[in-house]
């Protein structure tokens, strides 16, 4: 199974300031026959279901703001908030779907400071 | 638009089998997979498998084999997850999600509004 360990496990920032979320998986999700992470982000906000942001590491969904960014190939990814808003308080995880069993990290709880 | 619609809240006694049931709208419900995720109280999320709603073939992750079953009714646009012989431990919400494939990889693009099951004496 691939293990994806996110960090930090919270993180406090000030309105209008970056937010940056590591996601490290234990094997590469680059799929080399199409040039693709097989990365996924999402954000759950409390009391709500998981909400797509991101997919292939760095594309956002349709309707996703473009304060919300996705970089990395291979092992390492991030997810950069540019500039804090007051609802983007909430979990992050990462996802791999480059084999089953999909899996997720453990999450990144964003706060304001 | 697309929608996932989940049933309602359960609580159970252990022992006893619950079915949570997903009905989809806005797509064709055929062309896309359905997956089952679990999230325990304050924990994270957990992948327990998928269905292909194609062929009706269910694919189970560790740890969700045996007591864990899911289904189709294609005529309704309808998943299902039925647990047997619940314990405490499979006290969590419940999701139902989309898959951007009707079978192999892909990214969970929807999800249903959550099933809290309860499970208690």
């Amino acid at each position: 199974d691939i293990v994806m360990t996110q960090s930090p496990e919270s993180l406090a920032v000030s309105l209008g300031e970056r937010a940056t979320i590591n996601c490290k998986s234990s094997q590469s999700v680059f799929y080399i026959s199409n040039s693709k992470n097989y990365l996924a982000w999402y954000q759950q906000k409390p009391g709500q279901p998981p909400k797509l942001l991101i997919y292939w590491a760095s594309t956002r969904e349709s309707g996703v703001p473009d304060r919300f960014s996705g970089s990395g190939s291979g092992t390492d990814f991030t997810l950069t908030i540019s500039s804090l808003q007051a609802e983007d308080v909430a979990v992050y995880y990462c996802q791999q779907y480059y084999s089953t069993p999909w899996t997720f990290g453990q999450g990144t709880k964003v706060e304001i400071k | 638009q697309v929608q996932l619609v989940q049933s309602g809240s359960e609580l159970k006694k252990p022992g006893a089998s619950v079915k949570v049931s997903c009905k989809a709208s806005g797509y064709m419900f055929t062309n896309y997979a359905m997956n089952w995720v679990r999230q325990a109280p304050g924990q994270g999320l957990e992948w327990m498998g998928w269905i292909n709603t194609n062929t009706g073939n269910p694919t189970y992750a560790q740890g969700f084999t045996g007591r864990f079953v899911l289904s189709l009714d294609t005529s309704v646009s309808t998943a299902y997850l039925q647990i047997s012989s619940l314990k405490a431990e499979d006290t969590a919400v419940y999701y139902c999600v989309r898959h951007t494939a009707v079978a192999g990889s892909g990214w969970f693009d929807s999800w249903g509004q959550g099933t809290l099951v309860t499970v208690s004496s």
